[in-house]
C-alpha cells in the first residue's frame, strides 16, 4: 500500500526567507510519481511541482524545488524567497501503478513580514 | 495549458433533493477524471474514478447510488449527489489527467465546489 507523510501540520517563514516541507512515502512500486500541490484559501488545488522515480535530477519550477532523496524515500519542497501569498495548505502526494493520487495531510505554510 | 473548470462553484440545497456537479477539461482531453472530498482542515479524499464510456470505479465505502458519476465525453464528468443530506455537505473537488498511457502523469484540478444541504 501507498502511504504519504506529513510531518509538519504548521510552518512559519518571514517574506524574502526560504523554507522546507517534509514529505516523506512509502511504496512498493518500482515506478511512482511525487507531486506538490498548493491550497490556498479559496480551495482549488494548485499544482507545483512533479518528480518521477526514475528522474536523476531533483525537480525545480521557478522558486520551487523538490528535493528528492529515494534512498530515504522523502520528497521535500523547498520554497526559496517566500512571498507572502505563499500562504496556504502544501500537499504532498503520490500516484504509482494505479490510477489514485495519495495524499498526505498537509501543511499549513504561513508567510509572515 | 491544463485547465479544469468546475460548476456550480457553491450551492445551497434542501435535504432530499439531488444536485448535479460538473468537471469539464477546457484545453486538453481527459480519458480519465476523478472526484474527491474534502472535509475542512483535512486532506482529500478521493471518492471515485471516472473513466470516458464506462462506469466509475468508486473507493471502498462510497456509495454509487448515492453518488451518480458520468463520465460521457473526454472533456466532461458530471458528480450527481442524489437524496442529499446534511452529512453530504463538504468540498467536492475533481481532477483531470491527460489522455495518456502512465498513471504517473499530473492530474490538474478544478476549483471545487462547496455543497451545503440544508
Amino acid at each position: 500500500a501507498q502511504k504519504i507523510t506529513q510531518t509538519q501540520p504548521g510552518m512559519f517563514v518571514q517574506e524574502k526567507e526560504a523554507v522546507t516541507l517534509d514529505c516523506t512515502y512509502d511504496t512498493s512500486d518500482p515506478s511512482y510519481g511525487l507531486f506538490w500541490y498548493k491550497q490556498p484559501s479559496s480551495g482549488e488545488m494548485i499544482f507545483l511541482i512533479y518528480q518521477g522515480s526514475y528522474d536523476q535530477q531533483n525537480a525545480t519550477e521557478g522558486r520551487y524545488s523538490l528535493n528528492f532523496q529515494k534512498a530515504r524515500k522523502s520528497a521535500n519542497l523547498v520554497i526559496s524567497a517566500s512571498q507572502l501569498g505563499d500562504s496556504a495548505m502544501y500537499f504532498c502526494a503520490m500516484s504509482g501503478y494505479t490510477d489514485k493520487l495519495i495524499f498526505g495531510t498537509g501543511t499549513r505554510l504561513q508567510v509572515f513580514p | 495549458g491544463a485547465v479544469v473548470s468546475q460548476h456550480p462553484s457553491w450551492v445551497i440545497c434542501k435535504s432530499g433533493t439531488s444536485v448535479k456537479i460538473e468537471c469539464r477539461s477546457l484545453d486538453f482531453q481527459a480519458t480519465t477524471m476523478f472526484w474527491y472530498r474534502q472535509f475542512p482542515k483535512q486532506s482529500l479524499m478521493l471518492m471515485a474514478t471516472s473513466n470516458e464510456g464506462s462506469k466509475a470505479t468508486y473507493e471502498q465505502g462510497v456509495e454509487k447510488d448515492k453518488f451518480l458519476i458520468n463520465h460521457a465525453s473526454l472533456t466532461l464528468s458530471t458528480l450527481t449527489v442524489t437524496s442529499a443530506h446534511p452529512e453530504d455537505s463538504s468540498f467536492y473537488i475533481c481532477s483531470a489527467r491527460r489522455t495518456a498511457l502512465k498513471p504517473t502523469d499530473t492530474q490538474y484540478f478544478g476549483p471545487g465546489t462547496r455543497l451545503t444541504v440544508l
